[in-house]
């Protein structure tokens, strides 16, 4: 099986310009979770998605939103963005929500904001 | 609310030395599960291993093993006979089962082992 793709890797925003990543995740898989990931605050919790539903946000402005396809493909959008969203945005996807299912996690998109 | 501590930052060791890396974590919650995820320079998290809050029995792969007391709240990671390949940041994690898939981690800590 193929594992979770994320695009694009790499992305250079300007401030108040906006962003959309993208996270494919592995066949059958339908949840799906998004973090980001910064040195001063490590890896954080940004949002999960079930059967196109969001059931779990993490602490981040309302800027930082997401969706989720009938396919389970996921995006997230950071709009005005600023400096401080430059990090490592990881995806992760498994088979179902909460159990004792593990996550598995994308390459990541490394957003810089200049 | 739930947290996740990792009290070493930086570890440093030469090849073939063991190496344990500690977790500590804090929930009020009765089900959880506890992982441990290894970030190589390549940034992907890879998933090593889940535990479940009424599992308390300790398991070795390979190299690897892990003991967890829940006595203590300690989730912790050892390393025998370390290789270079093993320097990577690696990541302790705690999930709640009432917070669906939400992993709350600690800061991590990197691991250089030298040759």
């Amino acid at each position: 099986k193929a594992g979770v793709t994320q695009t694009p890797r790499y992305l250079i925003k300007t401030r108040g310009q906006q962003v959309t990543l993208s996270c494919s995740p592995i066949s059958g898989h339908r949840s799906v979770s998004w973090y980001q990931q910064t040195p001063g605050q490590g890896l954080q919790f940004l949002f999960e998605y079930f059967s196109e539903t969001q059931r779990n946000k993490g602490n981040f402005p309302g800027r930082f939103s997401g969706r989720q396809f009938s396919n389970s493909r996921s995006e997230m959008n950071v709009s005005t963005l600023e400096l401080g969203d430059s990090a490592l945005y990881l995806c992760a996807s498994s088979p179902e929500a909460g159990e004792s299912y593990e996550q598995y996690f994308g390459p990541g998109t490394r957003l810089t904001v200049t | 609310a739930q947290k996740v501590t990792q009290a070493q930052t930086e570890i440093s060791v030469v090849e073939k030395e063991d190496v344990t890396l500690d977790c500590v974590y804090e929930t009020r919650d009765t089900t959880y599960y506890l992982f441990w995820y290894k970030q190589p320079p390549s940034g992907e998290l890879v998933f090593l291993i889940r535990r479940n809050s009424f599992d308390e029995q300790n398991e070795i792969s390979g190299r690897y093993s892990w003991n967890f007391q829940k006595s203590t709240s300690s989730f912790n990671f050892t390393i025998t006979a370390s290789q270079v390949v093993d320097s990577a940041v690696y990541f302790c994690a705690l999930r709640l089962l009432s917070a669906g898939n939400m992993l709350t981690f600690g800061g991590g800590t990197r691991l250089m082992v030298k040759p």
